[in-house]
């Protein structure tokens, strides 16, 4: 069974780095083929994609937001992390870590979500 | 990036059908068949209803099919039911190895 959760704080000030970290069960980022992504929301609008992270570290970022954000991961402790750089209260979101459902070869759908956690950019 | 074009809402009644456009460009929808979408209910996670044009995860029902032509994806509901009330959206595998959301779209029971 695939769990995600992600965790951070639910508030930062402006120009300050925002770190989140998602944490998973039900498989491992060290299995050929497993990727991670992460996907934000603001409050009544769309589902926008920030970042995606393979099991051999390759990364893929949103073009608009590459400059600003950093994923990493923690195979020992089955954990994603995304930072972002620079927060503007633009930023004020739900942000949600998903699982990629595709093992091989090209193309990128989620299968499994995590509940999201809500940030607030203000000051 | 653009995001990819949704309308902004559709509505229908129980029991009929109704479709979603989603389009985009050469360089994401039209240059691959890896358009997925998602069903996301108020104060809740994105759902998995779709990927690879017309695939359906196990557990999603017969009524949700896609198609697509050229550079424009489509979702069809058909027999509409009160619990299809939602947000969808669409999302395509782009040139740059990326991915795109679309607008998102309120699907409305009447």
């Amino acid at each position: 069974q695939i769990t995600l959760k992600e965790s951070g704080p639910t508030l930062v000030k402006p120009t300050q780095t925002l770190t989140l970290t998602c944490t998973f069960s039900g498989f491992s980022l060290s299995t050929n083929g497993v990727s991670v992504g992460w996907i934000r929301q603001p409050p009544g609008k769309a589902l926008e994609w920030l970042a995606l992270i393979y099991w051999d570290d390759d990364k893929r970022y949103s073009p608009s937001l590459k400059s600003r954000l950093t994923i990493t991961k923690d195979t020992s402790k089955n954990q994603v992390v995304l930072t972002m750089t620079n927060m503007d209260p633009v930023d004020t979101a739900t942000y949600y870590c998903a699982h990629r459902g595709r093992i091989w070869g090209s193309g990128t759908y989620y299968d499994y979500w995590g509940q999201g956690t809500p940030v607030t950019v203000s000051s | 990036q653009s995001a990819l074009t949704q309308p902004a809402s559709v509505s229908g009644s129980p029991g009929q059908s109704i479709t979603i456009s989603c389009t985009g460009t050469s360089s994401d929808v039209g240059a691959y068949n890896y358009v997925s979408w998602y069903q996301q209910h108020p104060g809740k996670a994105p759902k998995l209803m779709l990927y690879d044009v017309s695939d359906r995860p196990s557990g999603v029902s017969n009524r949700f099919s896609g198609s697509k032509s050229g550079n424009t994806a489509s979702l069809t509901i058909s027999g509409l039911q009160a619990e299809d009330e939602a947000d969808y959206y669409c999302s395509s595998y782009t040139s740059s190895y990326t991915s795109v959301f679309g607008g998102g779209t309120k699907l409305t029971v009447l």
